[in-house]
Parts: C-alpha cells; sequence; structure tokens
C-alpha cells in the first residue's frame, strides 16, 4: 500500500504571499491531521479533517486553513506568509478519526524569506 | 503541567546496550499510546502502538504502560547507532477532541 504522500516537499516563499500545500492520505484513510514542527517546539497540531469536514482545530491564527476532498485528500493554505511560518509541515492520515494510530507523510519544508 | 512529559535528553547509551525512554502523562483517562522515531530532517515514524497495562514487544522494541502510575516508557534492547534518533511520545484522545497529544520527544545517541 502506498504511504501518505505530500507535494511539494521543498518551498521558499517571501513575506506576505500564500502557499499551498497538499497531501495524499494511505488509500482507504479517511482522516488528515496537519502539523507544524520548528526546532524546540514540538509538533504543533493545526487541525484534523475527516469525511471533508473539520473536526478539531489547534491554537493557530486564521491565515492557515485547509480542506478536504471526497477523495480524503488534504490541502493546507497558509495567506500572508510571516517569517515565524517557516517549518516543517506534516500531514498524518488514521483510519480513523485522529486520537489513533497515525502514519506521517515526508513532509514539506517551508521557507518565508 | 504538561500533558505528555519527555526528558529531553540526550541520552547516551553505548552499543549494544539497552535505552530506557520515559514519559508520564496526566489524562487518567488516556487508553492508547505510541511511540515514534524521528531522525533528523525526516518525519516521524510509528515503531509502537500499546492500549493496555503491561508490557508489548515488537522484536528489539518494547513498550511497557503503566497506568496506575500514568507511565509508558520505551525500551530497546542491543542498541544500534542506527537508533539514534529523536522518539516522540503520543497519546490518543477521545471524544470530540479526538487527536494526538505529543510530547516533545526525548533525543537518544548511540555511540559506537
Amino acid at each position: 500500500k502506498a504511504g501518505v504522500t505530500q507535494t511539494p516537499r521543498y518551498l521558499i516563499k517571501t513575506r506576505g504571499q500564500q502557499v499551498t500545500l497538499s497531501c495524499s492520505p494511505i488509500s482507504g484513510h479517511r482522516s488528515v491531521s496537519w502539523y507544524q514542527q520548528t526546532p524546540g517546539q514540538g509538533l504543533q497540531f493545526l487541525f484534523e479533517y475527516f469525511s471533508e469536514t473539520q473536526r478539531n482545530k489547534g491554537n493557530f491564527p486564521g491565515r492557515f486553513s485547509g480542506r478536504q476532498f471526497s477523495n480524503s485528500r488534504s490541502e493546507m493554505n497558509v495567506s500572508t506568509l510571516e517569517l515565524g511560518d517557516s517549518a516543517l509541515y506534516l500531514c498524518a492520515s488514521s483510519l480513523g478519526r485522529g486520537g489513533n494510530e497515525q502514519f506521517f507523510g515526508p513532509g514539506t519544508r517551508l521557507t518565508v524569506l | 503541567q504538561k500533558e505528555v512529559e519527555q526528558n529531553s535528553g540526550p541520552l547516551s547509551v553505548p552499543e549494544g546496550a539497552i535505552a530506557s525512554l520515559n514519559c508520564t502523562y496526566s489524562d487518567r483517562g488516556s487508553q492508547s499510546f505510541f511511540w515514534y522515531r524521528q531522525y533528523s530532517g525526516k518525519s516521524p515514524e510509528l515503531i509502537m502502538s500499546i492500549y493496555s497495562n503491561g508490557d508489548k514487544e515488537d522484536g528489539r522494541f518494547t513498550a511497557q504502560l503503566n497506568k496506575a502510575s500514568q507511565y509508558v516508557s520505551l525500551l530497546i534492547r542491543d542498541s544500534q547507532p542506527s537508533d539514534s534518533a529523536t522518539y516522540l511520545c503520543a497519546r490518543g484522545g477521545a471524544g470530540n477532541n479526538r487527536k494526538l497529544i505529543w510530547g516533545l520527544g526525548t533525543s537518544l545517541a548511540v555511540n559506537p
């Protein structure tokens, strides 16, 4: 079975721009969770989508948004990028809701200049 | 008090030794626990899930859960340099707030 895929793998943007990241979960998995990881901060939960609905949201500003499609693929968008948004963005898929075993994609490394 | 706590390390062990990684949690209602391994620059990889009190073994890895004392540990036997990574502990959520709660991770260095 193919694993979780994320595109693009690397992105370089400038302040004020917006970015869209994509995640394709493992076939059959209906939940996609998004995380931001920066050195020393650990995994910060952004949101979870299940059956095309946002089920849970972390403590991030409204510039961070997401959606999920009927095939369970998910996208997250960050608008008006700030330097502090530079991070590794990870998505994880799970069979059921996000409190179960999660399997991570390789991540998207975003650098904001 | 953080919901899931881990010693940040680094934990340094010689090759062939047993590495012991510990994690404590504050929510007594937690039912599921997970250990992930993350190599530098890579994404976390699930290595163990445990749901019941006691030990669960998988190859060189043993997870131990003690719900009464609210801790979960990971033992790595015959540690290899390739085990050098950050190990993340997470507990599962329940109900409407169903998400994983993560520790900050313990850095493990296995010295040849």
